[in-house]
């Protein structure tokens, strides 16, 4: 089964600093990786995805991640916050079905608070 | 317009009730989802529905009770509610099963006295 590791629980940021939040994946084929942003008492807003292809993938609000096979990570970069980035960043995989194709819902990792200092 | 809304936001009632939280997408997506996430940001798929039928069905109580009329609503009953039912659920939808995007609801936060 895939899982999702985001070791960082809290990360605290200057603004205008950059940022980097860690997420390593276990997954036997070639993962679909997401990251998702979730503000406080908001729901979850897809930042960016790799599905294929270029491993350094951009998404919204400024942020890129790389996919790096070898090290089965799929970083969250940012160079330079904003106080309105703080919030909660769950990285996710997707899994085929058993059955051999499909949507087997989202596996997240357990997210990194983020915290941004004036 | 609201791509993936659910009804109510807010849930609190007394352990041992019945209750349902809503969910329409109006993407025109065939795969639907229920997530919950716990106390600690979890977050952990509960069900999935592909075109009004059930998908996934993972290791949740059979007090968790899906229903989706139509591929534009899922709904969630939760019999006899209990302490450590209280969470924030949310709604998911995708395009197809072949699709690994999803677009989530709002949430509802669901406690449990």
């Amino acid at each position: 089964a895939q899982s999702v590791t985001q070791p960082d629980i809290h990360i605290t940021v200057s603004e205008g600093a950059s940022l980097e939040l860690r997420c390593n994946y276990s997954y036997g084929a070639t993962p679909y990786l997401f990251w998702y942003v979730q503000s406080p008492g908001q729901g979850l807003q897809l930042l960016l995805k790799y599905f294929s292809g270029d491993t350094l993938v951009q998404g919204i609000k400024g942020f890129e991640a790389e996919f790096k096979r070898s090290q089965s990570s799929f970083n969250l970069r940012k160079p330079s916050v904003h106080w309105s980035d703080a919030a909660e960043y769950f990285c996710a995989v997707g899994a085929l079905l058993s059955l051999g194709g499909g949507a087997d819902g989202l596996t997240f990792g357990k997210g990194t608070h983020l915290i941004i200092q004036p | 317009d609201t791509a993936v809304s659910q009804t109510p936001k807010y849930l609190v009632t007394q352990m041992g009730n019945d209750k349902s939280i809503k969910c329409e997408q109006n993407l025109g997506h065939d795969t639907m989802y229920w997530y919950k996430q716990d106390s600690k940001k979890f977050l952990k798929i509960m069900f999935s529905y592909n075109n009004k039928e059930l998908i996934i069905n993972e290791t949740v109580p059979n007090r968790f009770s899906p229903k989706s009329p139509d591929k534009a609503h899922l709904n969630l009953h939760i019999n006899s509610l209990e302490l450590g039912d209280s969470a924030v659920y949310f709604c998911a939808s995708s395009q197809d099963l072949l699709s690994y995007e999803q677009y989530f609801g709002p949430g509802t936060r669901l406690t449990v006295t």
